[in-house]
């Protein structure tokens, strides 16, 4: 099993420009959840998902959009970047809920000039 | 919101040393997750705990629920150990963990010279 994979790896924007962030898990989990991490500061939740066809806002959603067409992927969007979205961009599943071990993508690095 | 503090921040060790890591937390919660985060970026889980104590080799962690605090242990401590070690819970407004979401200290980073 792959487990949870992302892509792209590395991505470089200019302020405006917009992009989607893919991320798809190979475990039939439930849950998918979209973090972003920054110096400093512990991850944070943008947006989750608790099943297929279902989203939900989590601590820090603005300026993103997430999608969660199939159940095995979950993608981010960027319609117009900003300079304060620079970071490093974790997607993690779980089976279940809070008490469920979560696993997490490698990550995307995220560099918007 | 479940507030989470970690402590230290930053933590330097000989190797062999036994090492503690401290978490501890604002309101009561369903769980508790160790992770550890590698140079390259990686995350992965350690352990997930609601009560007492779990250990995975030289790793061990504890959670005291009544004084609402979790330890993580290293012993013998050795430079692959060199990470950064998070911990997570569910947030206030989650007791239930029926969001699934957790709310992340902002790691204790730990460096272990030979």
């Amino acid at each position: 099993n792959a487990g949870v994979t992302q892509t792209p790896k590395f991505r470089v924007l200019k302020t405006g420009q917009s992009m989607t962030l893919l991320c798809a898990q190979d475990m039939n989990h439930e849950y998918m959840y979209w973090y972003r991490q920054d110096p400093g500061m512990g991850l944070r939740l943008i947006h989750y998902s608790v099943g297929e066809g279902t989203t939900a806002k989590g601590e820090v959603p603005d300026g993103y959009n997430v999608s969660r067409l199939k159940k095995q992927n979950f993608l981010l969007g960027l319609e117009s970047a900003a300079p304060s979205q620079t970071s490093v961009y974790f997607c993690a599943s779980s089976r279940v809920r809070s008490r469920d071990t979560q696993y997490f993508g490698p990550g995307t690095r995220l560099t918007v000039l | 919101k479940n507030e989470v503090e970690q402590s230290p921040q930053n933590l330097t060790a000989q190797e062999g040393e036994f090492i503690t890591i401290n978490c501890s937390y604002s309101v009561g919660i369903s769980a508790l997750h160790w992770l550890q985060q590698h140079p390259g970026g990686g995350i992965v889980s350690l352990f997930m705990l609601s009560s007492g104590k779990k250990k995975h080799g030289r790793l061990i962690a504890t959670i005291n629920i009544q004084e609402k605090h979790s330890s993580l242990h290293i012993t013998a401590s050795h430079p692959r150990d060199s990470a950064v070690y998070i911990c997570a819970v569910p947030p206030r407004m989650n007791y239930g963990g029926s969001q699934g979401n957790l709310i992340f200290g902002k790691g204790t980073k730990l460096s272990v010279k030979p």
